[in-house]
């Protein structure tokens, strides 16, 4: 069975760099061509993509996030990772990973971690 | 960008009743592209439905995934304690995911 834990800090101070890490466990975060994304909630709101990437070439990310956010994946470690720089209180929130599967032609998030809360305050 | 509409925000319901939820999409989508997740709080949300109609693996079928065009629902025939939770419908389009605001189904 799949699995996918998120890990960082839980509180990042305004202007600074939020890194999370997103372990995968159960299989190859190489195995068959998926994607792997992350997805946050703000406080007392909905889902919101970030960002996805494809087999560590193609990176996709959320129009108002460009320029500030970085996803990456590192085989060797088994695990992907985000990086979202200067940061303000409008990124606090809980951060979910997820796989990117397939169904019906199209891409969905089919196995997600948990969610870790992050804070952005000084 | 297609901007998705969920309503009403919150549905409070008595365990047994049934859910109706709806998700409007702002112009035309392939019925593909549609899925729906459940999200119960302090756990990772789950997939429901994928091309609109076709359920994921596990996902009982009082769960009911409909709709076409502009307009999408997600019934739950008859409610059980663990379906009270926050609905979310999901649109994919050239490499953009696009959630819904969100349904909560909370108990009367």
């Amino acid at each position: 069975q799949l699995q996918l834990q998120e890990s960082g800090p839980g509180l990042v101070k305004p202007s600074e760099t939020l890194s999370l890490t997103c372990n995968v466990s159960g299989d190859s975060i190489t195995a068959g061509s998926y994607s792997w994304g992350w997805i946050r909630q703000p406080p007392g709101k909905g889902l919101e993509w970030i960002g996805h990437i494809y087999y560590n070439v193609n990176t996709y990310y959320r129009a108002s996030l460009k320029g500030r956010v970085s996803i990456s994946v590192d085989a060797s470690r088994n695990h992907f990772s985000l990086n979202l720089g200067h940061v303000t209180a409008a990124d606090t929130g809980l951060y979910f990973c997820a796989r990117v599967g397939y169904g019906a032609g199209s891409r969905l998030f089919d196995y997600w971690g948990p969610g870790t809360l992050v804070t952005v305050s000084s | 960008e297609i901007v998705l509409t969920q309503s009403p925000g919150i549905l409070s319901l008595s365990p047994g009743e049934r859910a109706t939820l709806s998700c409007r999409a702002s112009q035309n989508v392939n019925i593909r592209y549609l899925a729906w997740y459940q999200h119960q709080p302090g756990r990772a949300p789950r997939l429901l439905f994928y091309g609109a109609s076709s359920r994921a693996t596990g996902v009982p079928d009082r769960f009911l995934g409909s709709g076409s065009g502009t307009d999408f629902t997600l019934t739950i025939s008859r409610l059980e304690p663990e379906d009270f939770a926050v609905y979310y419908c999901q649109h994919y389009g050239t490499s953009v995911f696009t959630f819904g605001g969100g349904t909560k189904v909370e108990i009367k």
